[in-house]
């Protein structure tokens, strides 16, 4: 059973392009989450969605970000216009259920966006 | 929203125990108390979970007093692999109230 799947890894981008990240769940897990993590500090949480619904975009920032899960296909972080302030490691987790105590939160191993 | 609070950096040496502990004064009735472990590069890995008591499985052991205003992660025997940011986080619910704080830099040296 694969772990939660992230790519690209690595990714730089120029000051007004677009960024787009994907993570595949584990197998069997339908709730995702994706964290951004800067350089030195924790993750912070960003969206919480379970297949083709966003149930929680709280943490992310209203303009520029956006997140969906498809019924098909893994789910995408998409960040438009990036900014040198949007470099970070952004990280996805993924879960088969929404509480704590009844199944483990998975991580991916994050993929690294750099704006020049 | 509770809050943790937990040392922000910690060195020991190879073979001792490692004893990190959290405050959470403010946890809920219904709040697991749950650590993970995140080295350079790589996501945050699942460590151990309790809600009361104490817990120990393979890789460490969590103590909680009855009030449960605090945790201790207990690391027995740390190795150079041990290096890594230690997290705390308190809740219910996985998303937005599952707060990784700062975490604890524990550096293990020869």
């Amino acid at each position: 059973n694969a772990g939660v799947m992230q790519n690209p890894r690595h990714l730089v981008r120029r000051r007004g392009q677009e960024a787009r990240l994907r993570c595949s769940p584990m197998k069997g897990h339908s709730h995702v989450y994706w964290y951004r993590q800067l350089p030195e500090e924790g993750l912070k949480f960003m969206v919480y969605l379970q297949k083709e619904n966003i149930i929680d975009e709280s943490g992310m920032p209203k303009e520029r970000f956006s997140a969906e899960f498809p019924k098909e296909g893994p789910s995408i972080l998409r960040i438009q216009q990036v900014v040198r302030g949007d470099s970070a490691a952004y990280f996805c987790a993924s879960s088969q259920q929404p509480s704590v105590n009844t199944g483990e939160l998975f991580f991916g191993e994050g993929s690294r966006l750099t704006v020049l | 929203l509770a809050k943790t609070t937990q040392p922000i950096s910690m060195d020991s040496y190879e073979g001792q125990e490692v004893n990190i502990t959290c405050s959470h004064n403010n946890i809920a009735t219904n709040d697991y108390i749950t650590w993970y472990q995140q080295f350079p590069s790589q996501g945050p890995r699942f460590i151990i979970q309790g809600y009361k008591t104490k817990v120990t499985n393979e890789v460490a052991s969590l103590f909680i007093p009855a009030d449960r205003k605090s945790s201790t992660l207990s690391l027995p025997r740390v190795s150079l692999s041990d290096t890594a940011v230690y997290y705390c986080l308190v809740g219910l619910y996985y998303g937005q109230n599952f707060v990784f704080g700062p975490g604890t830099r524990l550096s293990v040296l020869p």
